[in-house]
């Protein structure tokens, strides 16, 4: 059964940028979808974006200006940066991976990493 | 970007059902049948129990299923038990943002 660990610092400076990554196991990255998903505390969930083990992504139209997500398929991983972070951005942040035919469902999810935006 | 509307709580004693909608637009729950439903408990990661509106992940009890009739979606819950009180969300995929969620519904076992 495949299993996501995200990875990264926890607490992010103003302006900075979020750097976090998930990496796959019991499974190829391969022929999925890819996807990084967060929740504010105490809020719902929000799609961030995704990227397909080839390379292609796409991203959610209120952050694409600040979102990259990029895949390293000999690690079995996948990163996300957000650029420019605010308090806002403070939100468990988790990794999940999507169908073979896009981001239509989420079958598995990581543990969830908390990040805090503060000075 | 407006989330899919979820009532905010939902209650049930044991054996009961209950349902808990998802209301979208055309443009997402009435124009696709990528509709999915989590359960997550506190602390936890979200956990997939519909998708594709109506179908059920290995694993996860037939006491859960889905529907939909045109821009809202639902999720019923039927022999209603303690470790059934989570919070619920919806998700569709959307024409205008890929992937849009509800808002989330607190289920409570009374």
């Amino acid at each position: 059964q495949v299993q996501l660990q995200e990875s990264g610092p926890g607490l992010v400076k103003p302006s900075e940028t979020l750097s976090l990554t998930c990496t796959v196991s019991g499974g190829s990255i391969s022929n999925y979808y890819w996807n990084w998903i967060r929740q504010p505390p105490g809020k719902g969930l929000e799609w961030i974006g995704y990227i397909y083990y080839n390379g292609r992504s796409k991203y959610n139209p209120s952050l694409k200006s600040r979102v990259t997500i990029s895949v390293d398929t000999s690690n079995n991983q996948f990163s996300l940066k957000l650029s420019s972070v605010t308090a806002a951005d403070t939100a468990v942040y988790y990794c999940a991976r999507g169908s073979t035919g896009g981001p239509d469902w989420f079958d598995s999810w990581g543990q969830g990493t908390l990040v805090t935006v503060s000075s | 970007q407006s989330a899919l509307t979820q009532p905010a709580s939902v209650s049930g004693s044991p054996r009961q059902s209950i349902t808990i909608s998802c209301t979208g637009t055309s443009s997402d729950v009435g124009g696709y049948k990528f509709v999915s439903w989590y359960q997550q408990h506190p602390g936890k990661a979200p956990k997939l129990m519909i998708y594709e509106v109506s179908n059920r992940p290995s694993g996860v009890s037939n006491r859960f299923s889905g529907s939909k009739s045109g821009n809202t979606a639902s999720l019923t819950i039927s022999g209603l038990q303690a470790e059934d009180e989570a919070d619920y969300y919806c998700s569709s995929y959307s024409s205008s943002t890929t992937v849009v969620f509800g808002g989330g519904t607190k289920l409570t076992v009374l």
